[in-house]
């Protein structure tokens, strides 16, 4: 199975920040890469597909980077609603996989 | 709306089945691929299952393989989960996702998502 890597396993930040997750895979998984954040209590919600496009609904100041083995989730502007757990998901092959998870907290 | 509503879930003991399931509405059911995921208490999220849109092929995380059935019925919009031989590492939050596929095999991952049915497994 793939292995998804996530980094930082968790991090506090404060409104207004710029905040940078990264995932790396164990294998070339071309573009096949998705971000989803968990709000305590909730189901996750997909905010990007293919390594970079935008969901629908999903807020502009999420973005998605990457392709091959390494990818990139950035938050421009840290919101109340943003402090949750995010998780990368590669879909390229079953079993799909998750990374571990990244916590975001407010500092 | 897109509606994923699971149902099915409880305590049960070591051994024991449970079936797990999920009415669709919202969208027409019997284009897309349907999975359950699950998240064990403060884990993070782990792929279970997944079903084509016509039913017609399967697969299952090893940690549940042997133990497990997934089956849909497209005209009562439903998916259904059958958790055999459920052991203790079995508890967790069940949801149910729904994932477009493409015919090249490409997807854009999980785009809804139930609000998950609770299992427990204890003695």
């Amino acid at each position: 199975a793939i292995q998804m890597t996530q980094s930082p396993s968790s991090l506090s930040a404060s409104v207004g920040d710029r905040v940078t997750i990264t995932c790396r895979a164990s294998q070339d998984i071309g573009d096949a890469l998705g971000w989803y954040r968990q709000r305590p209590g909730n189901a996750p919600k997909l905010l990007i597909y293919a390594a970079s496009h935008l969901q629908g609904g999903a807020p502009s100041r999420f973005s998605g980077s990457g392709s091959g083995t390494d990818f990139t989730l950035t938050i421009s502007t840290l919101q109340p609603e943003d402090f949750a757990t995010y998780y990368c998901l590669q879909n390229y092959d079953y079993p799909w996989t998750f990374g571990q998870g990244t916590k975001v907290d407010i500092k | 709306q897109v509606q994923l509503v699971e149902s099915g879930g409880g305590l049960v003991k070591p051994g024991e089945s449970l079936r797990l399931s999920c009415a669709a509405s919202g969208f027409t059911f019997s284009n897309y691929y349907m999975n359950w995921i699950r998240q064990a208490p403060g884990k993070g999220l782990e792929w279970v299952s997944y079903i084509s849109s016509s039913g017609e092929s399967s697969d299952f995380a090893d940690s549940v393989r042997g133990r497990t059935a997934i089956s849909r019925d497209n005209a009562k919009k439903s998916v259904y989960l059958q958790l055999n031989s459920l052991r203790a590492e079995d508890t967790a939050v069940y949801y149910c996702a729904r994932s477009y596929q493409y015919k090249s095999g490409w997807s854009p991952g999980f785009d809804y998502w139930g609000q998950g049915a609770l299992v427990t497994v204890s003695s």
